[in-house]
């Protein structure tokens, strides 16, 4: 089983601020590596596939990188929405969550 | 509008059985996957499983392989997961979701199940 492994845990941010979550592979995905948010209460949402292909309707703020083992998620400048948990999700190889990063108000 | 739509909250005691549904609109139900995702309290995802209505083609995750049983109606466009013997430990929101936009990632979610296994 392929292992995600994300970081931080939690990052506590202002809005207007930038932040880049991480996420790492066990092994190579190659760059089948998708990221979600989920609000509480909600399911979750697609925002990235393709490890940087937004989904659709995602705004231009998120953006993701990488690929192989290492990937990033950036949201450029945190509007009060995006406060949120984030999950990368590897489908190179069956599918497996990360732990999730909570994004909070600091 | 292309939606899943999930059987609501169930409190179950532990050795019961119990089926959930996820009813597909809007799309062409025999073509694509559909997985069922847990999430324990305050925990992340996983996918336990996940069925091809087309012809049934039902796979698993190591973890949940004789736990549950996933099954598809296609006649009722529902999708199905099921426990014959309900432990504590089920206790957990279950998703549904599809890769319908996008290839091989779940971009169409159900609203969610609620199980609470309690004595």
């Amino acid at each position: 089983e392929i292992v995600m492994t994300q970081s931080p845990a939690t990052l506590s941010v202002s809005p207007g601020e930038r932040a880049t979550l991480s996420c790492r592979a066990s092994q190579s995905v190659s760059s089948n590596l998708a990221w979600y948010q989920q609000k509480p209460g909600q399911a979750p949402r697609l925002l990235i596939y393709g490890a940087s292909t937004r989904a659709t309707g995602i705004p231009a703020r998120f953006s993701g990188g990488g690929s192989g083992t290492e990937f990033t998620l950036t949201i450029s400048s945190l509007q009060s929405e995006d406060f949120a948990v984030y999950y990368c999700q590897q489908y190179n190889n069956w599918w497996t969550f990360g732990q999730g990063t909570k994004v909070e108000i600091k | 509008e292309v939606r899943l739509v999930q059987s609501g909250a169930e409190v179950k005691k532990p050795g019961e059985s119990l089926k959930i549904s996820c009813k597909g609109y809007e799309f062409l139900y025999n073509s694509y996957w559909i997985a069922w995702v847990r999430q324990m309290p305050g925990k992340g995802l996983e996918l336990m499983g996940i069925i091809f209505p087309g012809d049934s083609d039902t796979r698993y995750s190591p973890s949940f392989q004789g736990q549950v049983t996933i099954s598809a109606d296609m006649s009722l466009r529902t999708t199905y997961l099921q426990w014959s013997g309900l432990k504590a430990s089920d206790t957990a929101m279950y998703y549904c979701a599809i890769p319908h936009y996008a290839p091989d990632v779940f971009d169409i979610w159900g609203q969610g199940t609620m199980v609470t296994v309690s004595s």
